[in-house]
């Protein structure tokens, strides 16, 4: 298995561009989430979904879209990138929700300028 | 809304000294709690985590974690730290729904003097 994947490892954008990050996973997991962190605030919840089709807003959405066609897959889109977007950003996946363990991919690291 | 706070940022000891990490949480029901340890430009990996019974658990690299429900801590603890135990370490509360939510603390980075 290759667990959590996510593509690019880093990218370089400019203020108002947009991009799509990539997340896998090959656990058949039905919850997948995406979180970015920032030094001194740990990791907060940007969307997450319970299963394909099914997709909610976690802590701080504004400026990205999720969409869930396939189990396997993903994506998180930021529509006009920000500076305020600069930060890193991980992508986890579990079987259940609460008490089950969530697994995270290496991190997608993303500059805007 | 939960919410987990780690006091500490920063955090150095001596290689073979004694380790504890705080880690206090806000939750209206039994919590679900979790420690993750992240190495330098590494995801997260999960240390340990508590659901119910013992209030004692033990993870995995020799790490262990004390539930008190009195004083809402989970704090993180290691009898000898080693040199390759120096990375930043995250306590979370994990939320009994639908949305499998986890909160996260600022983290504590720990720097391990040989």
């Amino acid at each position: 298995n290759a667990g959590v994947t996510q593509t690019p490892k880093f990218q370089v954008l400019k203020t108002g561009q947009s991009m799509t990050l990539q997340c896998a996973q090959d656990m058949n997991h039905e919850y997948m989430s995406w979180y970015r962190q920032d030094p001194g605030m740990g990791l907060r919840l940007i969307h997450y979904s319970v299963g394909a089709g099914i997709t909610d807003q976690g802590e701080v959405p504004n400026g990205y879209n999720v969409s869930r066609s396939t189990t396997e897959d993903f994506p998180l889109r930021l529509l006009s990138a920000a500076p305020s977007q600069t930060s890193v950003y991980f992508c986890a996946s579990s079987y259940s929700h609460g008490k089950e363990t969530q697994y995270f991919g290496p991190g997608t690291r993303l500059l805007v300028l | 809304a939960q919410s987990v706070t780690q006091p500490d940022i920063h955090i150095t000891v001596s290689e073979g000294a004694s380790l504890e990490l705080r880690c206090n949480y806000s939750y209206g029901a039994t919590p679900y709690l979790f420690w993750y340890v992240q190495s330098p430009g590494q995801g997260l990996q999960l240390l340990l985590k508590y659901f119910s019974g013992d209030t004692l658990v033990q993870g995995i690299k020799g790490f262990e974690a004390e539930f008190k429900r009195s004083q809402s801590s989970f704090n993180l603890r290691k009898p000898s730290v080693h040199w390759s135990d120096a990375a930043e370490y995250f306590c979370a509360v994990g939320a009994n729904n639908a949305g499998n939510m986890l909160t996260f603390g600022g983290g504590t980075r720990l720097m391990v003097k040989p």
